[in-house]
């Protein structure tokens, strides 16, 4: 399977624990890019990688969310001290990117389902 | 303040008949438009898309049409099938941003 992948697919935790998750892009992708999905709502972006380099944070992501994309390949998001706030589903996306194309399109992974109780 | 916008949250349409989305934005520096569908406990999945310098783009069953001096697209889904019940997505890049910006969605239910 050469999309992007997910880990875990699910994960609950307890209010005040840290959780990290793990995206795989897809593997001549250059970009990697992290949403959160709530209920009726749409993904809203979160952070972006080009390679290695974080380029963008939305104002959505606090200081307990960390990411990394060390070496340019896979990416984790961490969160800390997790709030009941924070339930949600995790998308990560890769894409492809060259300037000079028209648009980008994003490939999306299956999630990450987070339940803070 | 939301910059894609979907409407509709539901849509009902039967089976063989024609199901049109629709999408309006805001931001005039968007230039290219894509839609999603997405399966529940799934990630969003490619469609199709269309470049602002088009007004329509046409890939099997699916159309998407733009109207820029409207800020407004639509996808229309022709004959519709119990497969395409799920949740579908506007997208639009550019706008002084990378990556998506996405509407809400729209659960598009077809009835047998």
């Amino acid at each position: 399977d050469t999309g992007v992948s997910q880990n875990p697919r699910h994960k609950i935790t307890k209010r005040g624990q840290n959780v990290t998750f793990r995206c795989d892009p897809i593997s001549e992708h250059n970009r990697l890019y992290w949403y959160r999905q709530t209920l009726g709502q749409g993904p809203e972006f979160l952070t972006y990688f080009q390679n290695e380099a974080q380029l963008e944070k939305s104002r959505l992501l606090s200081d307990r969310f960390s990411a990394e994309r060390p070496k340019g390949s896979f990416s984790t998001l961490e969160i800390q001290r997790t709030e009941q706030g924070d339930s949600a589903m995790y998308l990560c996306a890769s894409s492809p990117y060259r300037s000079y194309n028209v648009g980008e399109k994003l490939f999306f992974g299956s999630g990450t389902q987070l339940s803070v109780l | 303040d939301q910059q894609v916008k979907q409407n509709s949250p539901s849509l009902s349409v039967q089976e063989g008949r024609i199901s049109i989305l629709n999408c309006d934005y805001t931001n005039s520096m968007f230039d290219y438009f894509l839609w999603y569908k997405k399966y529940p406990a799934e990630g969003p999945t490619f469609l199709i898309s269309i470049s602002s310098i088009k007004d329509k783009n046409e890939d099997g069953r699916f159309t998407v049409f733009l109207n820029k001096s409207a800020k407004h697209l639509s996808l229309h889904i022709v004959p519709s099938q119990p497969g395409d019940s799920a949740v579908y997505f506007c997208a639009a890049s550019g706008g002084g941003a990378d990556g998506l910006t996405f509407g809400k969605g729209t659960h598009l239910i077809i009835q047998p």
